[in-house]
């Protein structure tokens, strides 16, 4: 496609329940990554794939958090047992190639806002 | 880790005034310095960015500077229209080579509001 899609927009989900976020790179992009946003901050980065491989996962804030991209496309983070402290927009971005966000840049998705209530 | 500090929160000019975002950066081996622009519901949309091999760089009404010996960056937007209005994110990363893939740390961002 002609950017980054990341579906649903907007998610509420009860505290305590599971929630799965969708993200559709550029078609033929390496990498991708996950950011989450909280209200009025800037992004924090969560993990990291190239292709299928997750090369760093050290943003993760817990093991309720859990992201993959199996066919080293399209990527969902998963997020269990949600907690109000989840609540943020979870960004995704993707580049061409690993090194490539130095060149081209990387382009982010309009994010997921999660809301735990 | 990598520790982005930025400055004003809040920044607000008339049309045609220049606005201007300071960050400081913690890790000396940081070299890639991008800044981002974020409208309401929408990503962040790189703007313009700044190797640490130069001092700086413009692009139109837009340039960055950056100072390695202190630290810290700046971003310089002249004859400002109400357009510009956004939240404003400098960042920082670490270009190690081939094998690095550009995780980047954030400053907190910045509320620019140009009045006509």
């Amino acid at each position: 496609g002609a950017g980054v899609s990341q579906s649903p927009r907007y998610k509420v989900a009860k505290r305590g329940q599971d929630v799965a976020l969708r993200c559709d790179p550029i078609s033929g992009h390496v990498s991708l990554f996950w950011y989450q946003q909280a209200l009025g901050q800037g992004p924090e980065f969560l993990t990291y794939f190239q292709n299928e491989a997750q090369l760093d996962k050290s943003g993760l804030p817990s093991d309720r958090f859990f992201a993959e991209r199996p066919e080293g496309s399209v990527s969902t983070l998963k997020i269990q047992r949600t907690q109000q402290e989840d609540s943020a927009v979870y960004l995704c971005a993707s580049s061409p190639v690993d090194w490539g966000m130095y060149k081209y840049g990387y382009t982010f998705g309009s994010g997921t806002r999660l809301t735990v209530v | 880790g990598e520790n982005v500090e930025q400055h004003p929160s809040t920044l607000s000019v008339q049309e045609g005034d220049s606005a201007v975002i300071k960050c400081t950066y913690s890790d000396s081996a940081s070299n890639y310095f991008p800044w981002y622009k974020q409208e309401l519901g929408k990503g962040p949309q790189l703007i313009i960015d700044i190797r640490s091999n130069v001092g700086e760089k413009k692009d139109q009404r837009i340039a960055v500077t950056l100072n390695k010996t202190a630290k810290h960056f700046s971003l310089h937007i002249t004859e400002t229209q109400p357009e510009d209005s956004a939240v404003y994110f400098c960042a920082a990363t670490i270009n190690a080579g081939g094998t690095s893939y550009g995780k980047l740390t954030f400053g907190q961002g910045t509320i620019l509001t140009v009045h006509p």
